[in-house]
């Protein structure tokens, strides 16, 4: 069975530039989760998909980022325009569809913005 | 508010024990995860609590209270492969997942 795929693995962009990073969560995995890890801090929430509904956005930082789910597949977080602090690593876990299961994880997406 | 506290860093010997001890207050409570995630990579998961006790996988263990708001990892005859940082997660009822800032576990020869 195929993980949480995330891509790109890295990307490095200017400041003002656009980036959009996509998510795959594991097929029939209703629940859809976007991380963010700055360096040295803790892996933050930023968001929870429930198919292709936004369960709850109370973590994202500001309105430079949209995030979307297309009829409840893959997920696409677009960061317009970039900041230097957006720079971390983005992930995204996926699960079934109660929250009270394991959570299996993508590989991340290392996002630099200079 | 949400707040999940756990050491910074820690060091312990190859083929000793050590315990990660995790602390936390959240908006309601719907299960306490454990993750362990090596360097440049994302977690995997390692255990799941949502009753008071111990949960033993392996050389691994988990315990919770939850009258405490306390949880512990156990490692067991510790590898080097062990080391790695461990991540503390609650599960809310409004079902998030909050992560603590991880606890950076060296393992010495």
């Amino acid at each position: 069975e195929a993980g949480v795929t995330q891509f790109p693995s890295h990307s490095v962009i200017e400041k003002g530039q656009t980036v959009t990073l996509r998510c795959d969560p594991i097929s029939g995995h209703d629940n859809l989760y976007w991380y963010r890890r700055v360096m040295g801090k803790e892996i933050k929430f930023l968001l929870h998909f429930v198919k292709e509904s936004k369960q709850d956005e109370s973590g994202m930082p500001n309105n430079r980022f949209l995030a979307e789910r297309t009829g409840g597949t893959y997920s696409t977080l677009k960061v317009q325009p970039a900041e230097l602090e957006d720079s971390g690593v983005y992930f995204c876990a996926s699960s079934p569809w109660t929250a009270n299961t394991e959570a299996f994880f993508g590989q991340g997406t290392r996002l630099t913005v200079v | 508010g949400q707040n999940i506290d756990q050491p910074t860093e820690m060091t312990a010997t190859e083929g000793a024990i050590v315990q990660i001890n995790c602390t936390y207050q959240t908006s309601g409570f719907n299960g306490l995860f454990w993750y362990q995630q090596h360097a440049g990579e994302a977690p995997t998961f390692l255990s799941y609590n949502v009753l008071d006790g111990l949960e033993e996988k392996g050389r691994f263990s988990s315990f919770l209270s939850r009258s405490k708001g306390y949880s512990y990892l156990l490692l067991k005859e510790l590898q080097m492969k062990d080391s790695a940082s461990y991540l503390c997660a609650v599960s809310t009822q409004d079902d998030k997942i909050i992560f603590g800032k991880g606890t950076r576990l060296h393992i010495l020869p």
